[in-house]
């Protein structure tokens, strides 16, 4: 199983700040078969990124993703009031998907 | 609208028995894989297996030999076959659609709402 580790565990910043989030993986991610995806409370997480550096349809182009192997970083660039929520990273490059234990943007 | 909306949780004793279900509309239902995931504030996010076109099944360990995913392609419908439960899988379940390639290797783009399952005496 690859175990996903994010950090920070929660980030606070003020909104029109960049916010960069990590995710490293404890094996090389298969074919870089990474995506992040945003939760808010009360909601089902929402695709933003794939394969590493791809967005999802209709996300802004603030959100951007990076990273290969193991380190993976999504960067949200002026962070919108409605931005602050948890931030997870999964890998689907094995049969075995498996999820980050998020990282929480919230205002300072 | 492409939508999943899951049914069926509620209170369920350990040992007992519960079937999730899920509804898919506005999309061709067939043509993609299928995935449920559960969510515990204690364990975070996990996914608990896949199911693709050809109905070809994958189980997390964690509930391997104890749920069952199946589809009924017709019905544009998911399922999840819940036994013997255990305290430990109390959480919310959500269904989400995968890919369409047959691969296993697709990030997830469409979440139903969720359903809270708990398993309590």
């Amino acid at each position: 199983e690859i175990v996903l580790t994010q950090s920070p565990g929660t980030l606070s910043l003020s909104p029109g700040e960049r916010a960069t989030l990590s995710c490293r993986a404890s094996q090389s991610v298969g074919n870089n078969h990474l995506a992040w995806y945003q939760q808010k409370p009360g909601q089902a997480p929402r695709l933003l990124i794939h394969s590493a550096s791809r967005r999802a349809t209709g996300i802004a182009d603030r959100f951007s993703g990076s990273g290969s192997g193991t380190d993976f970083t999504l960067t949200i660039n002026r962070l919108e009031p409605e931005d602050f929520a948890l931030y997870y990273c999964q890998q689907y490059g094995s049969s075995f998907p498996t999820f980050g234990p998020g990282t929480k943007v919230d205002i300072k | 609208e492409v939508q999943l909306v899951e049914s069926g949780g509620g209170l369920v004793q350990p040992g007992g028995s519960l079937r999730l279900s899920c509804a898919a509309s506005g999309f061709t239902f067939s043509d993609y894989e299928m995935n449920w995931v559960r969510q515990t504030p204690g364990k975070g996010l996990e996914w608990l297996s896949y199911i693709s076109h050809s109905e070809i099944t994958i189980y997390a360990d964690s509930v391997k030999g104890r749920f069952t995913i199946s589809r009924d392609n017709a019905k544009y419908s998911l399922s999840l076959q819940m036994n013997s439960v255990r305290v430990e899988d109390t959480a919310v379940y959500y269904c989400a659609r995968g890919g369409r390639d047959g691969n296993n290797n697709d990030a997830f783009d469409i979440w139903g709402q969720g359903t809270m399952v708990t398993v309590s005496s």
